[in-house]
C-alpha cells in the first residue's frame, strides 16, 4: 500500500512569492496534519484537516494556511514567502478516529532565498 | 499545557553497546507517546507507541521503551546498537484528545565502531 507523498521534494523560491505544497494520505486515510520543522523551532504542528474541515490549528501567522480535498488529498500554501520559512514541511495521515495512527511523509524541503 | 523533554541533544555509543534515550513528557491526561526516527533528507518513521495497556513497548529495529506513569518518562532502549541506528530521534506525546503531536527537540545518535 502507498504511503503518504508530498511533492516536490524540494522548492526554492524568492522572498514574498508564495508556495503550495501537496500531501496525498494513505488510501483510506481522512486525516491530514502538516508540520514544519526547523533546526531552530523543531517540529511544529501547523494544521490538521478531517473531511475537508479544519479541526486544529497551530500557531503560526495567517500566511499559513492549508484546505482538503473531497479525496482527503491536502495542499498548504503560505503567501509571502519570508527567509524564516525555510524549513523541511511534512505532511501525516492516519485513519482519522485513531490519533495513534500517524504515517509521515518525506517531506518538502522549502528553501526561500 | 503538554510539553515533551528529551535530556542530551547528542548521545554517542559504541557499536555493540546499550542505547539509552530519554524522554520525559507532561500531560494533565493520560497520554499516547511516540518515539520516531528521522534519517538524514527522510520523514519521521514510527519506532514505537504507547496508548494503553502493557507499559513496555516493543517497536521496530530491536527498539523498546517503557511508560512509567509515576516518572513520567518513556525511555527508549535498544540492547546493542549498530552503525545503522545512527539517525535522529524524537519523543512526543498526544493528549488531551487532540490530533496534534508535540514533539521533544530530538536527540542525535552517533554510533561509532
Amino acid at each position: 500500500k502507498a504511503g503518504v507523498t508530498q511533492t516536490p521534494r524540494y522548492l526554492i523560491k524568492t522572498r514574498g512569492q508564495q508556495v503550495t505544497l501537496s500531501c496525498s494520505p494513505i488510501s483510506g486515510h481522512r486525516s491530514v496534519s502538516w508540520y514544519q520543522q526547523t533546526p531552530g523551532q523543531g517540529l511544529q504542528f501547523l494544521f490538521e484537516y478531517f473531511s475537508e474541515t479544519q479541526r486544529n490549528k497551530g500557531n503560526f501567522p495567517g500566511r499559513f494556511s492549508g484546505r482538503q480535498f473531497s479525496n482527503s488529498r491536502s495542499e498548504m500554501n503560505v503567501s509571502t514567502l519570508e527567509l524564516g520559512d525555510s524549513a523541511l514541511y511534512l505532511c501525516a495521515s492516519t485513519p482519522g478516529g485513531n490519533p495513534a495512527g500517524y504515517t509521515f511523509g518525506s517531506g518538502t524541503r522549502l528553501t526561500v532565498v | 499545557a503538554q510539553s515533551v523533554t528529551q535530556l542530551g541533544s547528542h548521545v554517542s555509543v559504541s557499536e555493540g553497546a546499550l542505547v539509552l534515550l530519554r524522554c520525559n513528557y507532561s500531560s494533565s491526561v493520560p497520554p499516547y507517546l511516540f518515539w520516531y526516527v528521522q534519517y538524514p533528507n527522510q520523514g519521521l518513521q514510527l519506532l514505537l507507541k504507547y496508548t494503553t495497556g502493557a507499559t513496555l513497548v516493543k517497536g521496530i529495529n530491536g527498539f523498546e521503551a517503557e511508560f512509567k506513569k509515576s516518572e513520567t518518562s518513556f525511555h527508549l532502549t535498544k540492547p546493542s546498537a549498530h552503525m545503522s541506528d545512527a539517525a535522529e530521534y524524537f519523543c512526543a506525546v498526544i493528549s488531551g484528545g487532540y490530533n496534534k503531536l508535540i514533539f521533544g527537540a530530538g536527540t542525535r545518535l552517533a554510533v561509532h565502531p
